[in-house]
């Protein structure tokens, strides 16, 4: 079946504009998670979704991020004036449930860069 | 100290040889825990999950050891397509919220 999709999978963009990244789950998964993974780096929690639930946004770095997800389903991951330290592989990842061991199923990602 | 570290490496080992990872973390309520790979420049997957009483899928072998607080991951007879990133994930609370570890680096040369 379908895995998770993400898009654009490359965006490139200049410093200050706004940027809006997609994900679209696997059909069914409750859950959904945003990542970011700079060059090197490990993969940054940014927000969770889990169902009708309020959001965990604790991983957002600044007011400038900001996610909704819409009908249980399809999720959009904004950043506002973007800069350079922004610059990353943004990462969409999906689970069937809460609780338990759940596997996450990640997405291609989305490779931004900010000029 | 970071909730969940690694030894980023590289480990560069011969094809056939055995090599061990392990990963600490630093919150003991942690409830769940797995290994990941992630090939380079491509997303992560799931390797196997790691259970209290320790667990084997073929040449892969997971341990968690609670009272030390690290997981480990062993990997016997390595081939070359083993060669990849492998991420430590820990699940803290009674959500699905997880915490990835930087991973670390293996090559497996021929």
């Amino acid at each position: 079946g379908a895995g998770v999709s993400q898009s654009p999978s490359n965006k490139v963009t200049e410093k200050g504009k706004d940027v809006e990244l997609r994900c679209d789950p696997i059909s069914g998964h409750t859950a959904l998670y945003w990542y970011r993974q700079s060059l090197g780096q490990g993969l940054e929690f940014l927000i969770y979704f889990q169902g009708n639930s309020a959001p965990d946004k604790s991983g957002l770095p600044s007011d400038r991020f900001s996610a909704e997800r819409t009908g249980g389903s399809v999720s959009t991951l904004t950043i506002q004036r973007t800069q350079q330290e922004d610059s990353a592989v943004y990462l969409c990842a999906s689970s069937l449930r809460d609780g338990g061991i759940n596997e996450q199923f990640f997405g291609p990602g989305t490779r931004l860069t900010v000029l | 100290r970071k909730e969940v570290e690694q030894d980023p490496g590289p480990f560069n080992v011969p094809e056939g040889a055995t090599v061990a990872f392990n990963c600490t973390y630093s919150n003991s309520a942690s409830q769940s825990f797995f290994w990941y790979r992630q090939d380079c420049r491509k997303e992560p997957k799931l390797l196997m999950s790691v259970y209290s009483s320790g667990n084997e899928d073929g040449r892969f072998t997971a341990q968690l050891n609670r009272a030390s607080q690290y997981i480990s991951l062993l990997i016997r007879d390595s081939k070359l397509s083993d060669s990849a990133t492998y991420l430590c994930v820990v699940r803290s609370g009674g959500y699905q919220k997880v915490t990835f570890g930087i991973g670390t680096k293996l090559q497996v040369i021929p």
